[in-house]
């Protein structure tokens, strides 16, 4: 299947820093990619539609000035929390749509820690 | 609101048992569904299923589409403690083809 590399796996950092997480798909071209945030024990839950070279689109409930999503090439988007308070701390997962076959392939996660 | 129901939310058999997981669905402008299991970090592909009553199979693993019931069944055979793990089911639909996932099956393999 094809690759989605997410970077980093864990990020350790201060209450009111900003942290940017990276999400590549490495061996196809993503006109969109997703991120998704889980806490434990519960399922995957979309925060936002990331389209190459256009706005992202925001889940109900998710503060964009907060999470902000960048998309400026069809292999990478990024997201960044910013101002990070201990209630970000979660799992955060991103994919990619592989946009022939329609199947969605994710990177490893980033486990999110804000002390 | 576009809504997933997986059932059971968690399953506990023997090696060697054979498992059914459940997922049912209501989405607008339903396009595919998809079974994904999740280990420790993110979930890997399993299935997509687009097409009513055609059976998927990979190895001890077997999916099938009822469009008509809207739902879903994901079988496992011959289970293996390897199988542990979170099963997620998701349905894409909309024009963005968003996914919406079901809150996850939880099995548990004892040897």
């Amino acid at each position: 299947g094809a690759v989605v590399s997410q970077h980093p796996s864990w990020v350790i950092c201060k209450s009111g820093t900003s942290v940017k997480i990276e999400c590549r798909s490495l061996d196809f071209q993503a006109t969109t990619m997703f991120w998704y945030r889980q806490f434990p024990k519960q399922s995957l839950m979309l925060m936002a539609t990331s389209n190459e070279g256009s706005k992202a689109t925001y889940e109900q409930g998710v503060e964009k000035d907060k999470f902000l999503i960048n998309h400026a090439s069809l292999t990478l988007s990024t997201l960044t929390v910013t101002s990070a308070h201990p209630e970000d701390s979660s799992f955060y997962i991103c994919s990619a749509r592989d946009s022939p076959s329609l199947k969605l392939f994710f990177g490893s996660g980033t486990q999110l820690s804000v002390l | 609101e576009d809504k997933v129901v997986q059932s059971p939310l968690s399953l506990v058999v023997h090696e060697g048992d054979t498992v059914t997981l459940n997922c049912s669905y209501e989405v607008t402008n339903f396009r595919s569904l998809l079974w994904y299991k999740q280990e420790k970090k993110a979930p890997t592909f399993l299935f997509m299923l687009t097409s009513s009553g055609i059976e998927k199979k990979s190895g001890r693993l077997s999916s099938i589409l009822d469009k008509k019931e809207l739902s879903s069944i994901l079988n496992i055979t011959a289970t293996q403690t390897g199988d542990s793990a979170i099963y997620l089911c998701a349905v894409g639909g909309g024009s963005n083809y968003k996914l919406t996932f079901g809150k996850g099956t939880l099995l548990t393999v004892n040897p």
